[in-house]
């Protein structure tokens, strides 16, 4: 049983396009992370979310509590933003959840 | 600030030896955690810390120890390695424990046991 799904788990993208992808959750959370990790291992922190929408430069994640679904987007996608795509809850405590990741590549 | 600092970055394992895996953060973070990572899996939590001299396990802790001396060193031991621990091993830092923190992960071990 996995307590957070990720879909797509791959995903192809021309340089340019608008993305999305999307997290499901099945527990109670406190906070829900975006990570990136790119070719080489590193993982970086994107976002973290309790409620609404928050956006960097081209990224924007959201996150509907009832639903329990977060979705991540990117606005004119650059092969710059190919890596996998972690969505992360916590539900309290000190437990973690990691969905399995999107591996997204963007092709010029 | 160097962040979160993880050695080695490969090794490989004859079945059976021992080695320790080291986590340093000069962030003067509270909580400190060790994840191994699978491929078709997501992150699991081996075990954590919320301060020093604090440690617990988390999801899949068998075959490893921690200990936590200082706020800075959360050292992962695997004690007899076997080729189930082939993985990618993260650790990552945190202010304090609780979920609504942003986490710092080191550059990762890459861990093979043959």
């Amino acid at each position: 049983k996995n307590e957070v799904e990720q879909s797509p788990q791959n995903l192809t993208a021309q340089e340019g396009e608008f993305i999305t992808i999307n997290c499901s959750y099945s527990v109670g959370i406190s906070a829900l992370h975006w990570l990136q990790q790119h070719p080489g291992g590193g993982i970086v922190s994107l976002f973290m979310l309790s409620s609404g929408k928050k956006k960097h430069g081209r990224l924007i994640a959201t996150i509907n509590i009832q639903e329990k679904h977060s979705s991540l987007h990117i606005t004119a996608s650059h092969p710059r933003d190919s890596a996998v795509y972690i969505c992360a809850v916590s539900s309290g405590g000190n437990q973690f959840y990691f969905g399995t990741g999107t591996s997204l590549t963007v092709i010029p | 600030n160097a962040g979160v600092t993880q050695t080695p970055k490969f090794q490989v394992l004859k079945t059976g030896q021992s080695m320790t895996l080291q986590c340093a953060q000069d962030m003067n973070h509270e909580y400190m955690s060790w994840y191994r990572q699978d491929p078709g899996m997501g992150l699991r939590l081996i075990h954590y810390s919320v301060g020093a001299g604090i440690t617990d396990q988390g999801e899949v802790p068998n075959g490893y120890n921690v200990s936590r001396s200082t706020t800075e060193d959360f050292p992962l031991r695997l004690l007899s390695a076997a080729p189930s621990q082939t993985s990618v091993y993260f650790c990552a830092s945190s202010v304090v424990a609780g979920g609504y923190n942003e986490q710092f992960f080191g550059p990762g071990t890459r861990l093979t046991v043959l």
